[in-house]
């Protein structure tokens, strides 16, 4: 089966950083992406790493390390609309390529 | 359209009831996959189309789900006999092809509940 684990929920301050987990053990790597998913909304996609390394996007950086199945979504300058469910989920090469989903980590951030 | 449509955004069904739920994709996008999300959970996988061929239904949980995608675009998951426990959101995504370096463009799901 695939296990991905992230924290349940994190709290954070207006303007700090933030650093979400992932820890993945998947049948298989084809990519880690990250979503974003408000309350009541659709998942939406910020971020995706194959390679090792750091992508870097604006205030949102997302890590790979593919030996040590781990990665993190950074977020720089919180600001309040951050409130939401971050989704860590591996593309994994079944015959769908499908992407399997961590719970999701609900993040506050408070003034 | 310019994102993924899915319809209804609310259904509530009485048990025992079937339903049909309808996702739009992204116009020329090749994959298409369903997921159930219970609350305060990840996305579950449900299914997976590529164009009018499902090639992976294993994450559907019994046989009273069904998926279909005739023409390669809209696509129908119908359950048939709702019970308490099918009560969930079940969100469309799809990509534009299936080789797996895409990313998946997600509907804003269809909040089922049984009564």
């Amino acid at each position: 089966g695939q296990n991905i684990d992230q924290p349940t929920e994190m709290t954070a301050t207006e303007g700090a950083i933030v650093q979400i987990n992932c820890t993945y053990q998947t049948s298989g790597f084809n990519g880690l992406f990250w979503y974003q998913q408000h309350a009541g909304e659709a998942p939406t996609f910020l971020s995706y790493n194959v390679l090792d390394g750091l992508e870097e996007k604006g205030r949102f950086s997302s890590f790979l390390s593919r030996s040590k199945g781990y990665s993190y979504l950074l977020l720089k300058e919180l600001q309040m609309k951050d409130s939401a469910s971050y989704l860590c989920a591996v593309r994994v090469p079944t015959g769908a390529n499908n992407l399997f989903f961590g719970t999701g980590t609900r993040l506050t951030v408070i003034p | 359209g310019a994102g993924v449509s899915q319809s209804p955004r609310y259904k509530v069904a009485k048990r025992g009831q079937d339903v049909a739920l309808r996702c739009d994709p992204i116009s020329g996008h090749v994959s298409l996959f369903w997921y159930q999300q219970a609350l305060g959970q990840g996305p579950e996988f449900l299914t997976y189309f590529q164009n009018e061929a499902q090639l992976d239904k294993s994450g559907l949980p019994s046989d009273r789900f069904f998926a279909e995608r005739p023409e390669g675009s809209v696509s129908t998951l119908k359950i048939q006999r709702t019970q308490q426990e099918d009560s969930a959101v079940y969100l469309c995504a799809s990509s534009f092809d299936g080789s797996g370096n895409t990313e998946a463009f997600f509907g804003q799901g269809t909040r089922l509940t049984v009564v």
